[in-house]
C-alpha cells in the first residue's frame, strides 16, 4: 500500500520569500511518481510538477522546484519569491505500487502575507 | 488557461431530479477522470476511462453513471442523489493512465 502524508495543515509566509512544503511518502514499489498541484479557492486543480522515482535530478518549473530525497522518502516543494497569487491548497500525490491512480495528500494551505 | 472544460459551474438539484454534468478535453489524452471533492478535503476519485472504456469505478453508488461518447467528452449523469452527495464534481485527463492529469474547473453541486 502506498501512502502520501502532508504534515502541515496550515501555512504562512510574507510576499517575495521562500517557502517549503512538506510531503513524505511510503511505497514499497521501487517504481513510482509524485506530483503537486495547487487548488485555489476558485476549486480548479493545477498541475504544478512532477518527480519520477529514476529521476537524477531535481524536478524545476519556473518559481517550483521539488526538494526530492528518496531515502528519506521525502518531496518537499519549493515556492521561491511567493507572490499574493501563490495563496492556496497545495496537494502531493504519488503514483505507484502498480496502481496508475494517484493518491492524495490531505493538503496544506498557504497563505501569503503581503 | 485549462484545456479542461466542464459545465456547469454550478448546479443545485432536488433528490429527485436527473441531471448531468459535462466534460470536454482538447488536449489528446486518452485517460479521463471523475473526482468527487469535499471541502478541505483531497479529491476522492469515483470513475476512470482509459481509451473510452470504464477501467475503474471506486465503489460509486450507482445513482452516479459515467459515460463516455467519444474520446474528448465525459458526462456523469446524475439521479436520485441525496444531500451528502453536494460537493465539488471534478473532472480531469491525462495523456495516459500514468501521467500528470490536467484537472477542470469544477462544477459545485447542491442536492437540496
Amino acid at each position: 500500500a502506498q501512502k502520501i502524508t502532508q504534515t502541515q495543515p496550515g501555512m504562512f509566509v510574507q510576499e517575495k520569500e521562500a517557502v517549503t512544503l512538506d510531503c513524505t511518502y511510503d511505497t514499497s514499489d521501487p517504481s513510482y511518481g509524485l506530483f503537486w498541484y495547487k487548488q485555489p479557492s476558485s476549486g480548479e486543480m493545477i498541475f504544478l510538477i512532477y518527480q519520477g522515482s529514476y529521476d537524477q535530478q531535481n524536478a524545476t518549473e519556473g518559481r517550483y522546484s521539488l526538494n526530492f530525497q528518496k531515502a528519506r522518502k521525502s518531496a518537499n516543494l519549493v515556492i521561491s519569491a511567493s507572490q499574493l497569487g501563490d495563496s492556496a491548497m497545495y496537494f502531493c500525490a504519488m503514483r505507484g505500487g502498480g496502481s496508475y491512480i494517484p493518491t492524495f495528500g490531505r493538503g496544506t494551505s498557504l497563505i501569503v502575507h503581503p | 488557461d485549462t484545456e479542461v472544460t466542464q459545465t456547469p459551474k454550478h448546479l443545485v438539484m432536488g433528490m429527485t431530479n436527473k441531471k448531468s454534468l459535462k466534460c470536454e478535453q482538447h488536449m489528446g489524452h486518452r485517460a479521463m477522470y471523475w473526482y468527487k471533492q469535499k471541502a478541505k478535503k483531497p479529491p476522492e476519485l469515483m470513475f476512470v476511462y482509459s481509451y473510452e472504456k470504464l477501467s475503474i469505478n471506486e465503489s460509486v453508488p450507482s445513482r452516479f453513471s459515467p459515460e463516455c461518447p467519444n474520446s474528448s467528452l465525459l458526462n456523469l449523469h446524475l439521479h436520485a442523489l441525496q444531500p451528502e452527495d453536494s460537493a465539488l464534481y471534478l473532472c480531469a485527463s491525462s495523456q495516459e493512465l500514468a501521467g500528470a492529469q490536467y484537472f477542470g474547473p469544477g462544477t459545485r453541486l447542491l442536492v437540496l
